[in-house]
């Protein structure tokens, strides 16, 4: 079974900061997840990536599969990006699994 | 394509009542998947389903919790005999089942147990 472990926790920023936060994993994946999760509860699909590098605004996601680690970053962080990000890899590694879900990092942008 | 809902959005009952919730996926999706989360952790696997065959359940899963998906399309997630210790926002997801497909959620119920 796959252990998923984020860092920080917590984190609180100014506005326009560069934010990183990280994931690590356990079992080799062919996917992994990145989710925003919202006061309230509804969870949004970031990325999925199974190597390299994404972008989708001023979101970055990279992966290190040989490591078993990842990265979001968000460029010139705004109030609006305070969310639960939370990484999720795939059960046992394959594709079509259920995920396993790290705690998630509670970001908090001051304006 | 209106996405994953789930109702009720919001639950409360008492200790020992039986509780049932429901998920439509995005009608095309083949993979329906149940989690719970509570608070300050991610969510924890439940329960998936492809079509209307149950293929995987967590031992979080205890007895006096069942799901069903009898045509393949909604889902329900039912919770007998209520405890406190379940009072979680329980959420749905649903994927078209193809490797490395995306999963997309519904906005929970949340169940308080009062």
């Amino acid at each position: 079974k796959n252990e998923v472990e984020q860092s920080p926790q917590n984190l609180t920023a100014q506005e326009g900061e560069f934010i990183t936060i990280n994931c690590s994993y356990s079992v080799g994946i062919s996917a992994l997840h990145w989710l925003q999760q919202h006061p309230g509860g509804g969870i949004v699909s970031l990325f999925m990536l199974s190597s390299g590098k994404k972008k989708h605004g001023r979101l970055i996601a990279t992966i290190n599969i040989q490591e078993k680690h990842s990265s979001l970053h968000i460029t010139a962080s705004h109030p609006r990006d305070s969310a639960v990000y939370i990484c999720a890899v795939p059960h046992s590694g394959g594709g079509a699994d259920g995920l396993t879900f790290g705690k998630g990092t509670h970001l908090i942008i001051q304006p | 394509d209106t996405g994953v809902s789930q109702d009720p959005r919001h639950k409360i009952t008492k200790r020992g009542q039986n509780v049932t919730f429901r998920c439509d996926p995005i009608s095309e999706h083949n993979r329906l998947y149940w989690y719970r989360q509570t608070l300050g952790q991610g969510p924890e696997f439940l329960t998936y389903f492809q079509n209307e065959a149950q293929l995987e359940k967590s031992r979080l899963l205890s007895d006096r919790f069942s799901a069903e998906r009898p045509k393949g399309s909604f889902s329900t997630l039912e919770i007998q005999r209520t405890e406190q210790g379940d009072s979680a926002m329980y959420l749905c997801a649903s994927s078209s089942g193809r490797y490395n497909s995306p999963l997309h959620f519904g906005n929970g119920t949340r169940l308080t147990v009062t």
